[in-house]
């Protein structure tokens, strides 16, 4: 079965740093794309970056363009997030997501990792 | 970016049909396909794939849900209604890039 496994959220102060990091399981990670969904408190879904099967290739919503880098290793079968200059409005829970490699629609989900920036 | 815009919310009672829209500002046809999908995520939990490809049902997904559309214009169906289906609903666009609908949230009366 696909397990996704995210970590590495928590609080941090704006303007600082954070990696989060997505376990994965179950399925030929490096013949997959994967994704980063974010969900702010009580708000919908918002699509973050993704990135292609080989690491290759990588997409980035504006908001956070030049602040976030989404990575893979596809060694240890993860995928990562790294967080700069983060501010409030980053504050969300963070999803980790499989991409069906063709259509682009995400087929499986990590269960989330809250990331809350602030003072 | 594209658009995609989907009522706040819906009220059915048990048993009748839940019909959820998603209008997107561009079409999203390409090649015979809709790269328009529905996802169902309930309160606390992570968000679950129901269909892609607008029409198509995922896998372990009952048949009560079905999805049609083209174009800018797509439906989500739920026939007949039941108790565990109280949830938000998103659609979700992958012509270009990623984008999602604000989400319908589904309520019994």
């Amino acid at each position: 079965e696909v397990q996704l496994v995210e970590s590495g959220g928590g609080l941090v102060q704006p303007g600082r740093s954070m990696k989060l990091s997505c376990a994965a399981s179950g399925f030929t990670f490096s013949s997959f794309p994967m994704a980063w969904v974010r969900q702010a408190p009580t708000k919908g879904l918002e699509w973050v970056a993704s990135i292609s099967f080989d690491g290759r290739n990588t997409y980035y919503r504006d908001s956070v363009k030049g602040r976030f880098t989404i990575s893979r290793d596809n060694a240890k079968s993860s995928l990562y997030l790294q967080m700069d200059s983060l501010r409030s409005e980053d504050t969300s829970t963070y999803y980790c997501a499989k991409d069906d490699g063709y259509n682009n629609y995400f087929d499986w989900w990590g269960q989330g990792v809250m990331v809350t920036v602030s003072s | 970016d594209i658009v995609l815009t989907q009522s706040p919310a819906l009220a059915v009672s048990l048993g009748q049909t839940a019909t959820i829209s998603c209008k997107t500002d561009q079409n999203v046809d390409y090649y015979g396909n809709s790269y328009i999908h529905w996802y169902q995520q309930k309160p606390g939990q992570q968000p679950k794939l129901l269909i892609y490809l607008a029409s198509n049902l995922a896998s372990g997904i009952p048949a009560r849900f079905s999805g049609r559309g083209s174009g800018t214009d797509f439906t989500l169906t739920i026939d007949p209604v039941e108790t565990d289906d109280t949830a938000t609903y998103y659609c979700q666009q992958s012509r270009n890039l990623w984008t999602f609908g604000g989400g319908t949230k589904l309520e019994l009366k």
